[in-house]
């Protein structure tokens, strides 16, 4: 079945640094690749997303580029602030219409 | 507004009693979503609707789960006889349609006691 597999963390960072938080998954067909960010307290949320490969999905100065040569949707921050401490999620849409999820991983950027 | 809403935020409830969990969809969202996030599984998925049918209910734990979703909208989560392993924050997600991108509510904290 479909898996999706993400670096668990946690990660901390100091202010300005450059992030990576890898993902992988396995899926039959080609599915919908998603990431979701979980702020402290509140639901999640929809950050970015790529439906076909070589599409680039951006939003909030992240980026993630669906890689099926590779199969990985590997997120990116050229520069986290302290607003990004987050829980960030690898999710990805195949056959079915649920998604399946990576297992969270945990951000924390100090001043 | 314009987000999916759950109530309620927070219960907690003895074991053996039931609870009803609400969602309200995003209006016009014709696909409505259940997922349990808890610290030991991660996010799994429960069950969807399609308008008021639920095509797939593979990820109902068990038996003492059931769903029904009204009128194209709200949608009540129901677990009987809750068990301490049911604690978990459960979420609820609409989308357009199916294979359409999902947008998550706040989520219903439950804690079994």
């Amino acid at each position: 079945g479909n898996s999706v597999t993400q670096m668990e963390g946690p990660v901390t960072l100091s202010e300005e640094a450059f992030l990576t938080i890898n993902c992988t998954y396995t899926a039959t067909g080609y599915p919908s690749l998603f990431w979701y960010v979980q702020y402290p307290g509140e639901g999640l949320q929809l950050l970015l997303k790529a439906t076909k490969a070589d599409d680039k999905g951006s939003n909030k100065g992240f980026e993630a580029t669906y890689r099926k040569e590779t199969t990985s949707f590997h997120l990116e921050k050229g520069s986290v602030q302290v607003s990004d401490s987050a829980v960030y999620f690898c999710a990805l849409q195949g056959g079915s219409e649920k998604l399946v999820f990576g297992k969270g991983t945990k951000l924390t950027v100090n001043p | 507004g314009a987000g999916v809403s759950q109530s309620p935020s927070n219960k907690v409830t003895e074991k053996g009693k039931d609870v009803e969990l609400r969602c309200d969809p995003i209006s016009g969202h014709t696909a409505l979503y259940w997922y349990r996030q808890s610290l030991g599984q991660g996010l799994e998925f429960l069950i969807y609707f399609q308008g008021n049918s639920a095509p797939d209910k593979s990820g109902l734990p068990s038996d003492r789960f059931s769903a029904e979703r009204t009128g194209g909208s709200v949608s009540t989560l129901t677990i009987q006889r809750t068990q301490q392993e049911d604690s978990a924050v459960y979420l609820c997600a609409s989308s357009w349609g199916l294979a359409e991108t999902q947008y998550f509510g706040p989520g219903t904290r439950l804690l079994v006691l």
